[in-house]
């Protein structure tokens, strides 16, 4: 069946832009998670949805950073004012539900580049 | 706080060597590990995971790893390394809600 997916692949911004990526859960789910991957800080935990509760926010980096799961299914990070700090490939990932020993099945990223 | 440390951020092995990729864990609850595997411009993987039960777990690709809880440690190894097991591994905690706590990976080199 189908696995995670995201969009876009790649996305090259300038400095101060806002962008926006997406995450398509795989069908099912209730749980999505969002993880950034930098070289500096290797990989690192956002943001998690479980079904209809308030996200957990506790990894967000700063409130230039929001999320959004609209019908329980797909999900966008939006980026306010990008800064080059936030260079990095977000991955997403789902699972069916969030607990601690629920695989997570990963999609293949957004490498974002800020100018 | 739970964290992972992985030792040593580059391991080269010969094909068919032993394969063996450490880490080690803090946490104040008893933990769910997990190893991913990452290959170039792709997203994660589960090799294998551990909740409860028995201590040695085999995963996918024959890997396996072995949970000690007083060592605190759960290193993976292979028996024999295959040129395409070349990959970035990553070892993790689960924490509550199952946000997974990674250490900083281990790339995996395998030379003919």
């Amino acid at each position: 069946g189908a696995g995670v997916s995201q969009s876009p692949s790649n996305k090259v911004t300038e400095k101060g832009k806002d962008v926006e990526l997406r995450c398509d859960p795989i069908s099912g789910h209730t749980a999505l998670y969002w993880y950034r991957q930098s070289l500096g800080q290797g990989l690192e935990f956002l943001i998690y949805f479980q079904g209809n509760s308030a996200p957990d926010k506790s990894g967000l980096p700063s409130d230039r950073f929001s999320a959004e799961r609209t019908g329980g299914s797909v999900s966008t990070l939006t980026i306010q004012r990008t800064q080059q700090e936030d260079s990095a490939v977000y991955l997403c990932a789902s699972s069916l539900l969030a607990n601690s020993y629920n695989e997570q099945f990963f999609g293949p990223g957004t490498r974002l580049t800020v100018l | 706080a739970q964290s992972v440390t992985q030792l040593g951020s580059h391991v080269s092995v010969s094909e068919g060597a032993l394969v063996l990729l450490r880490c080690n864990y803090s946490s104040s609850v008893p933990p769910y590990l997990f190893w991913y595997v990452q290959y170039p411009n792709q997203g994660l993987q589960l090799l294998l995971k551990y909740t409860t039960g028995a201590t040695l777990v085999k995963g996918i690709n024959g890997f396996e790893a072995e949970f000690k809880k007083s060592e605190t440690s759960f290193h993976l190894t292979k028996p024999s390394a295959h040129m395409s097991d070349a990959a970035e591994y990553f070892c993790a905690v689960s924490n509550q809600g199952g946000k997974l706590i990674f250490g900083q990976g281990t790339e995996l080199s395998v030379k003919p």
